[in-house]
């Protein structure tokens, strides 16, 4: 069966970094375009960032633009998300999520993480 | 502020229906297709409808959806105590290229 397992949520003070990762699994993990999306503690679903199933394409939110960078690794079935420059703001439970369908990359995701949380406090 | 709008919450009795609404624009909504996601408490979301209109084969037939224009509908049928959660839509947004959420809606079975 799919699975999405995320790691390397924590605590970290403002204006330093986190490098999340989502192992997948149960599925053919270089045909699928992958998405990171977080939930502030009691708030709704932001999008953060998409990449491709070639890992060309990458796609970011304007409110992590230029701060966190997408990137996959398909030879170990790796989705990871690097934040830098974090703010309180951007404390939350990041999801990884995968496409629906299979080729360059979608917009709605039929497999979630049970996701990792992080909280930016000093 | 969300690019999407969804009521923040609706209710109704067991049995009876609920409908919750998204409204975009032309950049999103009038423009792609539409998926909802349903997320119960202290649970990762899970989605049951996308393409504007198709279930997923696991969900049951009580939930249904719509898209006319820049605005999409969720129907809930037969109510069920189960049913309680809140409830996403999303889609592309080819102007912001980024997918965009509804800000939620919280089911609440009276």
């Amino acid at each position: 069966q799919v699975q999405l397992v995320e790691s390397g949520g924590g605590v970290v003070q403002p204006g330093g970094s986190l490098r999340l990762s989502c192992v997948g699994s149960g599925f053919t993990f270089n045909n699928f375009g992958m998405h990171w999306v977080r939930q502030a503690p009691g708030k709704g679903l932001e999008w953060v960032a998409l990449v491709s199933s070639d890992g060309r394409t990458k796609y970011y939110a304007d409110s992590v633009k230029g701060r966190f960078t997408i990137s996959r690794d398909n030879s170990r079935k790796t989705l990871d998300l690097q934040l830098n420059s974090l703010r309180p703001e951007d404390t939350a439970v990041y999801f990884c999520a995968k496409d629906i369908y299979p080729g360059d990359y979608d917009y709605y995701f039929d497999y979630w993480g049970q996701g990792t949380l992080v909280t930016v406090s000093s | 502020q969300s690019v999407l709008t969804q009521p923040p919450s609706v209710s109704a009795a067991p049995g009876q229906r609920v409908t919750i609404s998204c409204s975009g624009n032309s950049s999103n909504i009038g423009k792609n297709y539409v998926a909802w996601y349903q997320q119960l408490a202290g649970t990762a979301p899970k989605l049951l409808i996308y393409d504007n209109d198709k279930r997923l084969s696991r969900i049951p037939d009580r939930f249904s959806a719509s898209k006319s224009g820049a605005s999409a509908t969720l129907g809930i049928t037969g109510l069920q105590t189960g049913d309680e959660a809140d409830y996403y839509c999303g889609t592309w947004d080819s102007s912001l290229n980024a997918v965009v959420f509804g800000g939620g809606t919280k089911v609440t079975v009276l």
